[in-house]
């Protein structure tokens, strides 16, 4: 089966570039996505094909995806940005999550 | 404004059968696949099931194939799925989703979800 791997929690100061990755066999071959869930609430799309932001997402959110590792990046990481950060690719005809991140702006 | 509104969770026993259905509204329900994707308590996002626009194709994750059926009513603007033989490892939140969750069509809009239990 095939896995997209995400550590487990990334920690940024405010106002520092957070960067989350995602790792996956030639995932640089398909397109991935990046989803941001906050306690309580649904998750909203971030990043899709793999560095294109949907309307309304901030322009500090930025994505790159090449070899085997999709990266999001969050420049300026604002206190806000905390949350929890999933990277999507699908895969066989299987959308696949990874893990999760929980990023921690200290 | 985009809105997903599912309803139809509960409790139910192992083994038993529940069907979810989720109204879209705000867009043109027929240009778009619709997906369900669940969430564990305290856990990640799991992918259960897509569902093309006219509803000729559906895709499954292969943890429920045989028991989930996904289906879609575009003169209702509604997605359903029946979920048959239950198990307690089915217990989720499950949300409505907007898009295939393939390639350049990403799950752009999401509903508050519906809790399942499965319990005896």
């Amino acid at each position: 089966s095939y896995d997209l791997t995400q550590p487990p929690s990334v920690s940024v100061s405010p106002g520092q570039t957070a960067s989350i990755t995602c790792s996956g066999d030639k995932l640089g071959d398909k397109y991935a996505c990046w989803y941001q869930q906050k306690p309580g609430q649904s998750p909203v799309l971030v990043i899709y094909e793999d560095s294109k932001r949907p309307s309304g997402i901030p322009e500090r959110f930025s994505g790159s995806n090449s070899g085997n590792t999709a990266t999001l990046t969050i420049s300026g990481t604002q206190a806000v940005d905390e949350a929890d950060y999933y990277c999507q690719a699908w895969v066989s005809g299987t959308a696949i999550f990874g893990g999760g991140t929980k990023l921690t702006v200290l | 404004e985009v809105q997903l509104v599912e309803s139809g969770g509960g409790l139910v026993q192992p083994g038993g059968s529940l069907r979810l259905s989720c109204a879209a509204s705000g867009f043109t329900f027929t240009t778009y696949w619709m997906s369900w994707v669940r969430q564990t308590p305290g856990k990640g996002l799991q992918w259960v099931a897509n569902i093309q626009q006219e509803g000729s194709e559906k895709y499954y994750v292969d943890f429920v194939k045989g028991r989930f059926t996904i289906s879609r009513d575009n003169a209702k603007s509604s997605v359903s799925l029946q979920m048959n033989s239950l198990r307690a490892d089915d217990t989720a939140l499950y949300y409505c989703v907007r898009g295939g969750l393939y390639g350049g069509n990403p799950g752009d809009y999401w509903g508050q979800g519906t809790l399942i239990t499965v319990s005896s």
